[in-house]
């Protein structure tokens, strides 16, 4: 069974600060990994995806993460944090397309001024 | 093109009532899948809906039920509602066969 942990479920940055949100997975098969986006009141927004192809993946909104294997980990990075980023990140997996989500319990994104 | 939409937005209900959650996929898309998100917490798959029948089920118990018609729509419904079912109720559809899942804005549903 897959699952999903993520390190942090807070991170302050300060605006025009390295963005670093943390994923890491557990799957028996080669996974596909989804970044989803959730601003206050929301749905979910899909930021990017990894598909086995390129294991560096960009996004939206200047985000983007690797894939490593080794390390069974998939972090979400942006170079500089906007105020706009605030919100909740969520990583999830899943083994086969088809298949449902597994969804990390999310991690609140703050950009202090 | 439109988006996955949700309705109602917001509902209230109290203990011991039922309550239908309606879902339109996006277009073109043939799947609909349901989740719960408890405040504070990440989505947890309810069930997934595929040529009108579910496909696929989470660690839900039986009042949480489904349908899909046969224009891809999808209802949710939870029979006697309790205090724990309050969250917000979200809908993604997808392609058979491909994998990103689009969301929609979700249902808040407030039990009493």
């Amino acid at each position: 069974a897959q699952s999903v942990t993520q390190l942090g479920s807070h991170v302050s940055v300060s605006e025009g600060a390295l963005v670093l949100l943390r994923c890491n997975y557990s799957s028996s098969v080669p996974p596909y990994l989804f970044w989803y986006v959730q601003y206050p009141n929301q749905g979910l927004q899909l930021l990017l995806k990894y598909t086995s192809a390129a294991t560096l993946v960009k996004g939206i909104n200047g985000f983007e993460a690797e894939f490593k294997k080794s390390e069974t980990s998939f972090h979400l990075t942006k170079p500089s944090a906007h105020m706009s980023d605030a919100a909740e990140y969520f990583c999830a997996v899943i083994s086969n397309y088809g298949q449902n989500f597994v969804f990390g319990p999310g991690t609140r994104l703050s950009v202090l001024p | 093109d439109a988006g996955v939409t949700q309705s109602p937005t917001h509902l209230i209900k109290t203990r011991g009532q039922q309550v239908t959650l309606r879902c339109s996929p996006k277009s073109g898309h043939d799947t609909v899948s349901w989740y719960q998100q408890a405040l504070g917490q990440g989505p947890q798959f309810i069930f997934q809906y595929y040529e009108e029948e579910e496909r696929q089920r989470g660690n839900f118990p039986d009042r949480f039920s489904g349908h899909q018609f046969p224009n891809y729509s999808s209802e949710l419904n939870v029979n006697a509602l309790l205090l724990g079912d309050s969250a917000l109720y979200l809908c993604a559809s997808s392609s058979v066969g491909l994998g990103t899942q689009y969301f929609g804005p979700g249902t808040r549903l407030l039990v009493l």
